[in-house]
Formats: structure tokens, sequence, C-alpha cells
């Protein structure tokens, strides 16, 4: 069964640093991209970005070029999400899903608030 | 980048109507397109793929079509479970975009 296991909720204050996870398990972990997309409260949909596990391609949509990190380490099959200073735009509910022909596999959703 | 034009933002139906849900994409993107059902606090939950994919598990009222750049989603007759908002995201070539989403409300 595939499954994709989000890290938990975070409170964080601007300029703070923060990495959230997704254990991924049920599937080979290099075959497939995985990415990341936000959701803003009251928001629609936005993909942030993807990466290919068996070679870390990323791709960022232009909105979070430069404003992110997404990695993949093929040895714990766990993607990550990364800031290196939040902001308070940054809070929103973030999902990681595995996109295949359309994205098949969601995580629960991580709920990062950034206030200060 | 290809921009995704949903429409109607919001939808008021009852039980048993018809209902559809129209995309426009900015550029041809053949049949490169997925809807999506989300509710509120849950992730979004994949219904059709390649535009009239109907995903593993999916009932068979909701249907997807597509002519040129205009994609449709149409639920034949609207359940109890099916208000929600809908999104379609196109996955020609990276980056995707997801429509703006419609909410389908109870009329």
């Amino acid at each position: 069964e595939v499954q994709l296991e989000q890290s938990g909720a975070e409170v964080k204050k601007p300029g703070e640093s923060l990495r959230i996870s997704c254990k991924t398990s049920g599937y080979t972990f290099t075959k497939y991209w995985i990415g990341w997309v936000r959701q803003m409260p009251g928001k629609g949909l936005e993909w942030m970005g993807i990466v290919f596990p068996r070679d870390s391609d990323a791709r960022y949509s232009p909105s979070f070029q430069g404003q992110v990190i997404i990695s993949a380490d093929k040895s714990t099959a766990t993607a990550y999400l990364q800031w290196t200073s939040l902001k308070a735009s940054d809070t929103a509910m973030y999902y990681c899903a595995r996109p295949s022909d359309g994205a098949d596999f969601w995580g629960q959703g991580t709920l990062v608030i950034v206030s200060s | 980048d290809i921009q995704m034009t949903q429409s109607p933002s919001t939808l008021s139906a009852s039980v048993g109507d018809r209902v559809t849900i129209t995309c426009r994409a900015s550029q041809g993107l053949g049949h490169w397109l997925a809807w999506y059902q989300q509710k509120p606090g849950k992730a979004p939950k994949l219904l059709i793929y390649k535009a009239s994919v109907l995903q593993n598990g999916v009932p068979s009222r909701f249907s997807g079509n597509w002519s040129g750049t205009e994609f449709t989603l149409t639920i034949s007759s609207l359940q109890p479970d099916d208000f929600a908002t809908y999104y379609c995201q196109e996955y020609d070539n990276y980056p995707w975009t997801f429509g703006q989403g419609t909410k389908v409300e109870i009329k």
C-alpha cells in the first residue's frame, strides 16, 4: 500500500529556518517524481516544485524558485521541503504528493504557521 | 507557462442535479489534465487523469471530457458526498498549474 506520511505541524518565527518531511512507503521511491503543493488559508492549490529521487533533479515553479529547497533522500525514501528564512506569508498547509498521471497519492498535510 | 481558467468559482446545486465544471487552458496541452476533489481539512483526491480516465475507485457518475483547450468535469447525479471543492490541473510540462477551484455547495 502506497503511503506518504508527513511530519507534524510547526509554529515558527519570521526569519527562522525549517525543514518538513514526507516519508514514503509501498512503492519504489526512485521510480517516481515527488513534489510539494502549497495551500494558503482559504485559497487554492499551487505546485511548488518536484524532485526525482534517483538523481535529485529538482524543478521549481517560478513563484517558489529561490524561496525553498526541495530534496529527496534515497536511503530513507523521504522527501523534504526546506526554508532558510521563513516569512509570515509562508503560513500555509503543505502537501507532498506523488505526481504520476495526475497526483495519485498525497500526504496528510503539514500546517506551517509563521508568526512573531 | 500554461494558465488554467476554471469556472464557475462557486456552484449551488441539489442532490440529483447534473453539474459541469469547465477549465480552459491558455494553450494546447493535449489530454494532460487531471481533476481533483478536496474536502475541508483533507488532502485532494485524484478523480480523473488524462482528461477522461477515471481513477480506480472513483464512482462512474464522474466523467471528464475535452475539446481543444476546453476541459469539463461532469457529475451526472450529484450525491451528498460530492459537496466539495474541485480543481483541474494541467501536467503537460513543468511548471504545472491548477485551476482556481470550484466550490460545489448545497442549494
